[in-house]
């Protein structure tokens, strides 16, 4: 079955306390991103990757990191969580053509709550 | 700046009430607009996409339209299962920019 999973579901952390987020796809998309998703804000972009080895900021992207070492896995690292980084966050694959990227496949979503 | 512009905020609707949700756009030059549905607490799922003005896509008791200046999801018929965000997205061709913009969608009820 097409899909992209993400893990934990659901975290609970203290400010400070470095935290990753998983996401792996097995479509053999090329593109890949992450949003997060706040109540009146709509969902924004926080990185995207084109390819392996090929990332780049999204709207948002202060204090998150990610890495592309593998084609199916993008994680997101947020090395010094701050309690305005609680919110409910998704991963998205799409595959690339002439340029453009087709429909996206979320993830089921993360929610991550920072004390 | 790209803007999206999701309305109205909220919807409800009888069982059969047909109705539309409006996504109008501000993008320098469009690559794609996207519409999407999304279930309480689960990550949204694709519905359409358009590309360019006139186009018209179709998916059981869903339409999708677009013009130069927005996009309508027409509802036909509602069933309480269609309950749902619908959200609309637009990829711009602005400087090679792969970040798409998102409206704050539509949240959609139908009653029985």
């Amino acid at each position: 079955e097409a899909q992209v999973t993400q893990n934990p579901r659901y975290l609970i952390t203290v400010t400070g306390k470095k935290l990753t987020v998983t996401c792996s796809q097995n479509m053999n998309h090329e593109y890949m991103s992450w949003y997060r998703q706040d109540p009146g804000l709509g969902l924004r972009q926080i990185y995207y990757s084109m390819n392996v080895e090929v990332t780049d900021k999204g709207d948002v992207p202060e204090g998150y990191k990610v890495s592309r070492k593998e084609k199916r896995n993008f994680p997101l690292i947020l090395e010094s969580p701050s309690p305005n980084q609680t919110s409910l966050y998704f991963c998205a694959s799409s595959s690339l053509r002439g340029g453009n990227y087709n429909e996206q496949f979320f993830g089921p979503g993360t929610r991550l709550t920072v004390l | 700046e790209d803007q999206v512009t999701q309305s109205p905020e909220a919807l409800r609707l009888q069982e059969g009430e047909s109705s539309s949700l409006n996504c109008s756009y501000t993008v320098s030059g469009l690559r794609g607009l996207f519409w999407y549905r999304q279930d309480p607490g689960k990550g949204p799922e694709f519905l359409f996409t358009l590309y360019s003005a006139g186009e018209e896509k179709e998916k059981e008791r869903l339409k999708a339209t677009l013009t130069k200046k927005e996009s309508f999801l027409h509802i036909t018929a509602p069933k309480p299962e269609d309950s749902a965000t619908y959200l609309c997205a637009v990829q711009a061709r602005t400087g090679g920019s792969y970040i798409p913009t998102f409206g704050r969608g539509t949240s959609l009820i139908v009653h029985p």
